[in-house]
């Protein structure tokens, strides 16, 4: 049972270059989360997924697109990658709507 | 606006001194309150969740509370192991999003 996985762990893009972050649970857990933290600011709601097929946007989806096509996946996308995205992004999941299970990160530098 | 502030920012304490972090909120409606610990380069674990003013619940060294404006995380006769930061959020009736602080980094040595 791993629970909440992502790849990769580390990346490194240009400006302008685009990426796409990967996000796998195995808990049956119907909603999904992508945050981004960074330093001195809590963990800040990207886009999050209630259910297969659905996406909605969080406090600053701006520059990033989602897509849920498996309830167990959940991919985060850079189109073209901007120095500002440089954080480390979380992906959770929860059943409905509760205590949410973090996977261990991913570290972007955009240089 | 919603919002949570977590103090101190950080704190250190010697191995077997106890102390508290705190956890302020401003919500319309408070559905429930998390607090998570978060290890370097690891993602944030859950702890516990209160629902309700007078509401404890401990597990092993921690013990979080709540009352109507603030949660506490007392940590009692802390070891070195219990050093990572530890954040708190809140979720309100009309979301069901999680608003976090921004943590407290707790370093405690022999």
């Amino acid at each position: 049972n791993a629970g909440v996985t992502q790849t990769p762990k580390f990346r490194v893009l240009k400006t302008g270059q685009s990426m796409t972050l990967l996000c796998a649970q195995d808990m049956n857990h119907e909603y999904m989360y992508w945050y981004r933290q960074d330093p001195g600011m809590g963990l800040r709601l990207i886009h999050y997924s209630v259910g297969e097929g659905t996406t909605a946007k969080g406090e600053v989806p701006d520059g990033y697109n989602v897509s849920r096509l498996k309830k167990q996946n959940f991919l985060l996308g850079l189109e073209s990658a901007a120095p500002s995205q440089t954080s480390v992004y979380f992906c959770a999941s929860s059943y409905l709507a509760g205590n949410r299970f973090f996977g261990p990160g991913t570290r972007l530098t955009v240089l | 606006e919603d919002q949570v502030t977590q103090s101190p920012e950080a704190l250190r304490l010697q191995e077997g001194e106890s102390s508290s972090l705190n956890c302020s909120y401003t919500v319309s409606g408070l559905r429930g309150l998390f607090w998570y610990r978060q290890d370097p380069g690891k993602g944030p674990e859950f702890l516990f969740t209160l629902y309700s003013a007078g509401e404890e619940k401990e597990k092993e060294r921690l013990k979080a509370t709540l009352t109507k404006k603030e949660s506490f995380l007392h940590i009692t006769a802390p070891k070195p192991e219990d050093s990572a930061t530890y954040l708190c959020a809140v979720q309100t009736y009309n979301t069901d999003k999680l608003i976090f602080g921004t943590g407290t980094r707790l370093q405690v040595f022999p």
